[in-house]
């Protein structure tokens, strides 16, 4: 089992809609939670980080995270062509030898459509 | 400049070469880790140091690499003895502190490497 799951898609969405991503995590003990975007050729870029249950909310951005049932998402509302890209859902466990690395899954890929 | 940066930006080296990837962090940042992404997959962890000492090494995938981060700031992964299977993108991060939590990474461009 991945440490991190997410759907690869492609996730396709027109403009001005709520695209809505998923990841869940194994690892009951990770602490930290982060969003980063990839566009092609080009490296992670972080736009959301999240750190206890609940939502929080940037701009556009929403994460939500759930410890419980072991799931964090990411919302963009108004979705618009330049959020195309592919996103990555990272976490952190913050544990002994592991500390710092992140684990990431394979990525969304996302196209918003005009 | 602000960000990572990394050098070269694209090797083309056949197998059974070595090859030297660079990574300056941003400066003043502690933390500096190594990354290998295959295509279409996400970020895999090779190795993490803090400060000149490299504390987590597991993610390396053989002996044939190799990490250094001699005076703290710039490092170096260096791949002897190429194999196709190393053909990847390898992405640079750093971070402002130690690897605790909280601790967002930025990331460099990457080298993107194949070997023919």
């Amino acid at each position: 089992q991945k440490e991190v799951e997410q759907n690869s898609g492609p996730l396709s969405v027109p403009e001005g809609a709520i695209a809505s991503l998923n990841c869940t995590y194994s690892d009951r003990v990770s602490q930290s939670f982060f969003w980063y975007r990839q566009y092609s050729g080009k490296s992670p870029e972080l736009i959301m980080s999240i750190y206890s249950n609940g939502d929080k909310e940037d701009g556009r951005f929403t994460a939500q995270l759930n410890k419980a049932s072991q799931y964090v998402s990411l919302l963009i509302r108004d979705s618009q062509p330049s959020d195309s890209a592919t996103y990555l859902c990272a976490v952190n466990k913050n544990r002994g030898s592991t500390l710092g690395r992140l684990y990431f899954g394979r990525g969304t890929q996302l196209t918003v459509w005009p | 400049g602000a960000g990572v940066s990394q050098s070269p930006r694209y090797k083309v080296a056949k197998r059974g070469q070595d090859v030297a990837l660079r990574c300056d962090p941003i400066s003043g940042h502690v933390s500096l880790f190594w990354y290998q992404q295959a295509l279409g997959q996400g970020p895999e962890f090779l190795t993490y140091f803090q400060n000149e000492a490299q504390l987590d090494k597991s993610g390396l995938p053989s002996d044939r690499f190799f990490a250094e981060r001699p005076e703290g700031s710039v490092s170096t992964l260096k791949i002897q003895r190429t194999q196709q299977e190393d053909s990847a993108v390898y992405l640079c991060a750093s971070s402002p502190r130690t690897g605790g939590n909280n601790q967002p990474q930025h990331f460099g461009d990457g080298t993107r490497l194949s070997i023919l």
